[in-house]
């Protein structure tokens, strides 16, 4: 089955730390997102990527970057600049001009 | 400023009910709208999509509303169920044809069905 698959689905990490939260999508699409929700809140988009080897800011790339060396990966980083990491972030794939497919998303928590 | 917004946080309907979750965008230059269903702990889930050259699109129980001149978009949900009960997202896609989509999200309505 095609589908987007991100793990770890919880993680935690200790103040300082950097993490990075796996994406990997099978459905052949050229574009990758990655959105932060904060509780009762909606998407806020991260990082996007367009195309392998390309990557743009979005709207609170700060503390955060990706990498894009194959179709398949967008795996992001959430850095120590960071300064309230903890969230539910989201990755999603399209192709150029449809509609975002979502994986099942990584809860992530700062101790 | 620019931003999708939902008029209305919650609802709660009567499971049998019609359900209607409506949405207004502030940019007239956006060319695609999508709702997505989410689920507690879960990704969001595609439900219907309408780009701005129709007004109308219906799917399975759902229909999809666009309204240019208010810059108003509307889900409604035929017979709601109580597998229904999430939260509903609208978005916009501002991004040029064939530049992929950067979609701009709302703040989402909650909705629930009472048995």
């Amino acid at each position: 089955d095609g589908g987007i698959t991100q793990s770890p689905k919880y993680l935690f990490r200790k103040e300082g730390q950097n993490v990075t939260l796996s994406c990997e999508q099978n459905l052949n699409h050229d574009a990758m997102y990655w959105y932060r929700q904060d509780p009762g809140q909606g998407l806020r988009l991260i990082y996007y990527s367009q195309i392998v080897n390309d990557f743009q800011k979005g709207d609170i790339a700060e503390g955060y970057s990706v990498s894009r060396e194959k179709k398949e990966s967008f795996p992001l980083t959430v850095t120590s600049a960071q300064k309230n990491p903890t969230a539910f972030y989201l990755c999603a794939s399209s192709i150029r001009s449809g509609w975002q497919f979502f994986g099942p998303g990584t809860r992530l928590t700062v101790l | 400023g620019e931003s999708v917004g939902l008029h209305l946080p919650t609802l709660s309907v009567q499971e049998g009910d019609n359900s209607i979750i409506n949405c207004a965008y502030s940019n007239s230059a956006s060319d695609y709208f999508i709702w997505y269903k989410q689920e507690s702990g879960k990704g969001p889930q595609f439900i219907i999509d309408i780009r701005s050259n129709m007004d109308k699109r219906q799917g399975q129980r759902v229909t999809v509303l666009l309204n240019k001149t208010v810059k108003h978009l509307s889900l409604q949900i035929a017979a709601t169920q109580p597998g229904d009960s999430a939260v509903y997202f609208c978005a916009e896609n501002r991004a040029p044809e064939g530049q992929g989509g950067k979609l701009i999200f709302g703040q989402g309505t909650e909705l629930s069905v009472k048995p």
